[in-house]
């Protein structure tokens, strides 16, 4: 299985509610990621979990709360948005062999195109 | 600090056409260099990789040289068909599980 999934494919939401994006693989990566894409522009990390530990916060405001529950499992929890937020949120994954000096590919998900209203 | 720059588009080619992405980075230590390709409303694949110096990644005909001496990576393919039009990202990753993006380039075959 060389596949990320990310669940729902489209997400409408207000600025009041709270709702939740799912990532999975089942590649034995030890790393994850999440990222926003605008339209025609290139993704921007947001978080980096590696062994199930958040290793990168690229500044993103508390809105967003990433979880990650196991190896496999990467979620990321969504309260109170602005309509800026709206985009696609790209889910990827990866190796983690940095002690090895290895600088592995990441795997993208479909990702989850996001309206806030 | 680590950056990538690639050639601004669109590049419109007409099919069996040569094709030619520049990229270029800028980096401390000792990157892996990428090509991801987005087709419209996807998520990236991966398209080719370089991990280090002179290596040349290739895949499905495009073929991309690591090369330290010019810090570049440009993408080449031979003949482009149609079903090749989509967004083309250049990008570095470190050894701290980052990549950074170049800005991507969209790519238009015409028949």
């Amino acid at each position: 299985d060389t596949e990320v999934t990310q669940t729902p494919k489209h997400l409408v939401m207000g600025m009041t509610n709270k709702k939740s994006l799912k990532c999975e693989q089942h590649m034995g990566h030890r790393a994850m990621y999440w990222y926003k894409q605008k339209a025609k522009k290139p993704p921007e990390l947001m978080f980096v979990y590696s062994y199930e530990k958040l290793s990168i916060n690229e500044s993103v405001p508390s809105r967003f709360s990433p979880e990650c529950p196991n190896s496999s499992l990467l979620n990321l929890h969504l309260h109170a948005l602005q309509p800026e937020d709206s985009a696609l949120y790209l889910c990827a994954s990866s190796q983690d062999d940095r002690a090895g000096g290895g600088y592995n590919e990441q795997f993208f998900g479909p990702g989850t195109r996001l309206t806030v209203l | 600090g680590n950056s990538v720059t690639q050639m601004e588009g669109p590049v419109t080619l007409s099919e069996e056409a040569f094709l030619t992405i520049n990229c270029t980075y800028t980096a401390t230590g000792y990157p892996s260099l990428f090509w991801y390709v987005q087709y419209p409303g996807e998520g990236l694949q991966l398209l080719l990789k370089a991990t280090k110096a002179d290596d040349k990644g290739s895949n499905k005909g495009f073929e991309a040289t690591y090369r330290k001496e010019t810090t570049s990576f440009h993408l080449e393919k031979g003949s482009v068909q149609v079903s090749d039009s989509a967004v083309y990202f250049c990008a570095l990753g470190d050894n701290f599980n980052k990549f950074y993006f170049g800005s991507g380039t969209k790519l238009n075959v015409k028949p």
